[in-house]
């Protein structure tokens, strides 16, 4: 199985920050790596697929890189809808996803 | 407008059953594989199952094989989750998700699972 390693696990940050969450693979995952946003009580949403294509909809300020194993999602400049928990997920076997990240402000 | 409903969450004692359903609406249903990804009280995302479009392909966590069961009727757009053996760290906030091209873009609002005596 494949294991991910996100980190932090918490992040308290201002409005107009930029944040940076980091999520490294066990092994070579090429670019089949995601984030998703999860607000309180609601589902997760998807912000950025193949590492580095921002779902249709999703702000401009969100952006991930990386290939391989390790990989970065970036908000460029926290607005405060941001605040959620973002997750990463890999998809080059079986789906598995990091622990999370709580974005506070 | 795709949506996913799911339903059939509740309150079950240890090693009783239960069957989720996620129903479909908005897109070709069989063209897609589809998902359950749960989640417990306070802690992270955990996928539990998928199934190919045509049923062929279907795969588990290593936390639910052999208990949970995973099918599709493509005639009526549903997904099913047929549950076993359940234990109390099954419960959780059972989400379906639709898998495209290999990322989870719709989800469904979840239903509540509990497993208590």
């Amino acid at each position: 199985d494949i294991q991910m390693t996100q980190s932090p696990s918490s992040l308290s940050a201002s409005v107009g920050d930029r944040v940076i969450i980091t999520c490294q693979a066990s092994q070579d995952i090429r670019n089949y790596l995601n984030w998703y946003q999860q607000k309180p009580g609601k589902a997760p949403n998807l912000l950025i697929y193949d590492a580095s294509t921002l779902e249709t909809g999703v702000p401009s300020r969100f952006s991930g890189s990386g290939y391989g194993t390790d990989f970065t999602f970036t908000i460029s400049s926290l607005q405060p809808e941001d605040i959620a928990t973002y997750y990463c997920q890999q998809y080059d076997n079986l789906p598995s996803f990091g622990q999370g990240t709580r974005l506070e402000i | 407008e795709v949506q996913l409903v799911e339903s059939g969450g509740g309150l079950v004692k240890p090693g009783g059953s239960l069957r989720l359903s996620c129903a479909a609406s908005g897109f070709s249903f069989s063209n897609y594989t589809m998902n359950w990804v749960r989640q417990a009280p306070g802690k992270g995302l955990e996928w539990v199952s998928s199934i190919s479009g045509r049923s062929s392909f279907i795969y588990y966590a290593d936390s639910v094989k052999g208990r949970f069961t995973l099918s599709r009727d493509n005639a009526n757009d549903s997904l099913y989750l047929q549950m076993n053996s359940l234990r109390a760290e099954d419960t959780a906030v059972y989400y379906c998700a639709r898998d495209f091209d290999s990322h989870f873009d719709f989800w469904g609002q979840g239903t509540l699972v509990t497993v208590s005596s």
